[in-house]
């Protein structure tokens, strides 16, 4: 079967650096993507990795290993605002979204 | 502004009746998905549409019907509701195929519940 794992909960300091990771099986493997979303809204879209390492955008990174079956999610310099739950999923052989359960991150002041 | 409109944001139904969940694109893309949001269980896809005229069943599409007569527009029905189908229900579309990332794109949802 397919399956991507991440952690269910994290905890972070305002200010500080966390890494979200994200480990995946599935039935071929088009591109990563990693979305935010806020209690209550919709999920918004922050990166996407189909190639091997690290893609950098302002305060967010994502990084990439396809022979781990690995990802993970850095985001430095942690506001408040960065308190959501943030959702990784991969892009099977058929072009499936396949959707993890999403990692809520709890900022403290 | 360009985006996905949903509409009702949210619906009290009593079990058994038929209910319309109402999605609209204007950003031209060719596919088009419904999901559904429980807590602890993330999305999970319903039912899809690559491109206009065309269906397909996701991993939870029993009690769901959905049509696709043109680019915009993908309502999702449920023809008789029942309690297990209380949820948080997004659409979303995205510009799939040679030379996209097949990036999806999300309204901001309808809150529906079936008593």
């Amino acid at each position: 079967g397919q399956n991507i794992d991440q952690p269910t909960e994290m905890t972070a300091t305002e200010g500080a650096i966390v890494q979200i990771n994200c480990t995946y099986q599935t039935s071929g493997f088009n591109g990563l993507f990693w979305y935010q979303q806020h209690a209550g809204e919709a999920p918004t879209f922050l990166s996407y990795n189909v190639l091997d390492g690290l893609e950098e955008k302002g305060r967010f990174s994502s990084f990439l290993s396809r022979s781990k079956g690995y990802s993970y999610l850095l985001l430095k310099e942690l506001q408040m605002k960065d308190s959501a739950s943030y959702l990784c999923a991969v892009l099977d052989s058929n072009y499936q979204l396949i959707w993890g359960a999403g990692t809520k991150l709890i900022i403290k002041p | 502004i360009a985006g996905i409109t949903q509409a009702p944001t949210s619906q009290i139904l009593a079990a058994g009746r038929r209910m319309t969940l109402r999605c609209t694109q204007d950003m031209r893309h060719n596919a088009m998905y419904w999901y559904r949001q429980d807590l602890g269980l993330g999305l999970r896809l319903i039912h899809y549409s690559n491109t206009a005229g065309t269906t397909g069943k996701g991993e939870v599409p029993d009690g769901y019907s959905v049509s696709r007569a043109n680019t915009d527009d993908f309502p999702l029905t449920l023809a008789s509701a029942v309690p297990s189908q209380t949820s948080v229900y997004f659409c979303a579309s995205s510009d799939s195929g040679a030379a996209t990332t097949d990036t999806q794109y999300f309204g901001p949802g309808t809150r529906l519940t079936v008593l």
